[in-house]
Order: structure tokens, then C-alpha cells, then sequence
């Protein structure tokens, strides 16, 4: 079955230092998302994305994160100039129809840890 | 900020038990209501959506009910198994046109053998 893969795993980076966090979806979906989780918090929806544009973002999405779809196959997530409180656990996911009845389909997640 | 809660927090049962546990949402502005099952260190894995107000779904011992009226769903599975224990995650979607899910607590359910 099709998955969402996500790379790294794991990332550890320095506080202030730019983070891109990189996901493949399902080869045929139009609509990705990110999501992300503190430890031991909900999981929290950043973005929405679609045909090269941002569809929705909530509070947490600040100018400094960015996405971007840069070629047909790859989705990321940019952060700019990290802060300690973005450790956390960074899901993508994506659709291949728009609309609430669509189950979203996860990668396994990448844990970034901030130092 | 909408609220979703999952109840219990964690859940402790033996093999072959039916256990059951439940997602509470805001009642207004419904257009949705997913559940997930997250084993650790894999990816959340979709169950279920549900959008009609009464609904009931079924996947082998796992089913699931929905009340839009009292904001509220049940998870039911049926003689646990071991291979059962994971964070089962409920999402709402809000009727605002956006898809973006906004997740309850979790309830963590380990099967004891």
C-alpha cells in the first residue's frame, strides 16, 4: 500500500539554526498538510497546502515557517531560526480529494529536537 | 481554541475483554469526526470517518457511534488483542471549509496477554 515517508527520522539541531523537514506523499495526492505534536500535548494542525499555495494555517504557522512543494514528488517544511519550543514531533500527511470525509494519510513522523 | 477530549487518558485491559472509550467535541459547527489508531513509532492510521449524526461503523472488532446532537463518540473494540494496544486519536473537523483536523487527547490502550 502507498505510504507518506518522511525524512529524518530524527533531527537535533542547534536553537536559532534553520530546519527543513522533508515528506513524500502518496504519489497521487493533491492536498498535504503538516501537523506536529509536543511531547506529551495534542497533535496540532500548522498548515494546509494545495496547487502551490497555503489553503489554511493556524496561530502556530508565524513567518517563521515556511512549506513548499519543490518539485512533483517532495512537501517541506522550513523553519527558519529555531526556538527551544519547537521540539516537537513534525507529521505531513495528505489527501487525494479535498473535503472532511477524507481520511488523512500520516508519514511516521520526524522528532526534531532543538538544543 | 475547540475543544476535544478523549477519555480515558490510558486503559489497561486484559486479552479477550471488550473495552470502550470516548471523544467529546464541540456540537456546533460539525462537518466531521475521524478516529485514528497510532501504534508507537508507526503513523497514525485512519479507522474511521463519521459525518452523520447517529452513524456506526465497523472494522472486524473494532466499531465506532456517533452523536452530532451531545458532541460525542464511542470506540468499541470487541475482545481485545494484544496486537490492539495503540493510541486511538479522535479529530474533528470544524464546518468552516478548511479539512484541517484538530485532535483529542488520545486514549493509550496496552492488551495484556
Amino acid at each position: 500500500e502507498p505510504e507518506v515517508t518522511q525524512t529524518p527520522s530524527h533531527q537535533v539541531t542547534q536553537m536559532g539554526q534553520e530546519v527543513i523537514l522533508r515528506c513524500v506523499p502518496i504519489s497521487n495526492h493533491l492536498y498535504f498538510y503538516w501537523y506536529r505534536q509536543i511531547l506529551g500535548q495534542k497533535v496540532e494542525f500548522l498548515v494546509s497546502f494545495y496547487n502551490n499555495e497555503i489553503s489554511e494555517k493556524s496561530e502556530i504557522f508565524d513567518d517563521q515557517f515556511s512549506v513548499e512543494r519543490p518539485d512533483g514528488s517532495n512537501f517541506t517544511l522550513k523553519i527558519r531560526s529555531t526556538k527551544l519550543e519547537d521540539s516537537a514531533m513534525y507529521f505531513c500527511a495528505s489527501t487525494l480529494l479535498t473535503g472532511p470525509r477524507q481520511p488523512q494519510h500520516f508519514g511516521d513522523g520526524t522528532r526534531l529536537s532543538i538544543l | 481554541i475547540l475543544n476535544v477530549e478523549q477519555s480515558p487518558q490510558s486503559l489497561h485491559v486484559q486479552e479477550g475483554d471488550s473495552t470502550n472509550f470516548t471523544c467529546s467535541f464541540p456540537s456546533s459547527n460539525f462537518y466531521a469526526l475521524h478516529w485514528y489508531r497510532w501504534e508507537t513509532a508507526k503513523s497514525p492510521e485512519a479507522l474511521f470517518v463519521m459525518t452523520l449524526n447517529g452513524d456506526e461503523k465497523k472494522k472486524g472488532r473494532i466499531s465506532a457511534t456517533l452523536n452530532t446532537k451531545e458532541g460525542y463518540s464511542y470506540l468499541y473494540i470487541k475482545g481485545s488483542q494484544p496486537e490492539d494496544s495503540a493510541t486511538y486519536l479522535c479529530a474533528f473537523v470544524i464546518q468552516t471549509g478548511a479539512n484541517n483536523l484538530f485532535f483529542g487527547t488520545g486514549t493509550r490502550l496496552t492488551v495484556i496477554p
